[in-house]
């Protein structure tokens, strides 16, 4: 069956230090992997996407930027983060069904 | 510019009531859409979908109904469940299959409390 991993689960961290958070998906080949971020109180937004490895698209202008070093291993980073990057980050996976998500990390940037 | 969006930021049903959620679009590309429930410091999980070319889409408790040409559609639980209580996403995309899959468009979300 197939799995997704995140972490950390939870991340505080002080502006202007940098991030990287870590997804990875078992049991599957060659998945669309995509990074999302729920802002307090508003819905998900797609930052993220990939159809394999070393192929990255953005969706929206930001401080972050993403990497797809392996098939099945999805990573997004900061080299110095914003207050305004405080949220709940999950990464999502899809072959052919609709996106399954994982748990999410919280971060909270003080 | 808010492209899915669900006016009720909150819904209280007796248990073993209908639960209507309500969802509406504003982009015609917008050929597939979705519903995720989701708990706190979670991630959603689906629910279900529904093409297009639908106007209803049934699974046990849950039913999809599409209305294309007034950009809505909504959400029925028939009956509701205290475990039913969560946030429902609606989310949209502009296609079944390929990256369109992945790349949704969500609501705000509304929060559902069923009471016992």
């Amino acid at each position: 069956s197939q799995t997704i991993h995140q972490w950390p689960a939870t991340l505080v961290q002080p502006v202007g230090s940098p991030l990287s958070l870590e997804c990875t998906v078992e049991g599957t080949s060659n998945p669309n992997l995509y990074w999302y971020r729920q802002a307090a109180g508003r819905g998900l937004q797609l930052l993220f996407y990939s159809v394999g490895i070393g192929q990255i698209s953005s969706e929206v202008p930001q401080n972050l930027s993403a990497s797809r070093p392996q098939d099945r291993q999805f990573i997004l980073s900061s080299k110095k983060l914003l207050l305004s990057d405080s949220g709940f980050y999950l990464c999502a996976w899809s072959v052919s069904d609709p996106p399954l998500f994982g748990p999410g990390t919280r971060l909270t940037v003080l | 510019d808010q492209q899915v969006k669900q006016n009720s930021p909150s819904l209280s049903v007796q248990e073993g009531r209908i639960s209507i959620l309500n969802c509406d679009y504003t982009n015609s590309m917008f050929d597939y859409f979705l519903w995720y429930k989701k708990y706190p410091a979670e991630g959603p999980t689906f629910l279900i979908s529904i093409s297009s070319i639908k106007d209803k889409n049934e699974d046990g408790r849950f039913t999809v109904f599409l209305n294309k040409s007034a950009k809505h559609l909504s959400l029925h639980i028939v009956p509701s469940q205290p475990g039913d209580s969560a946030v429902y996403f609606c989310a949209a995309s502009g296609g079944a299959g390929g990256t369109s899959y992945g790349k949704l468009t969500f609501g705000q979300g509304t929060i559902l409390t069923v009471h016992p």
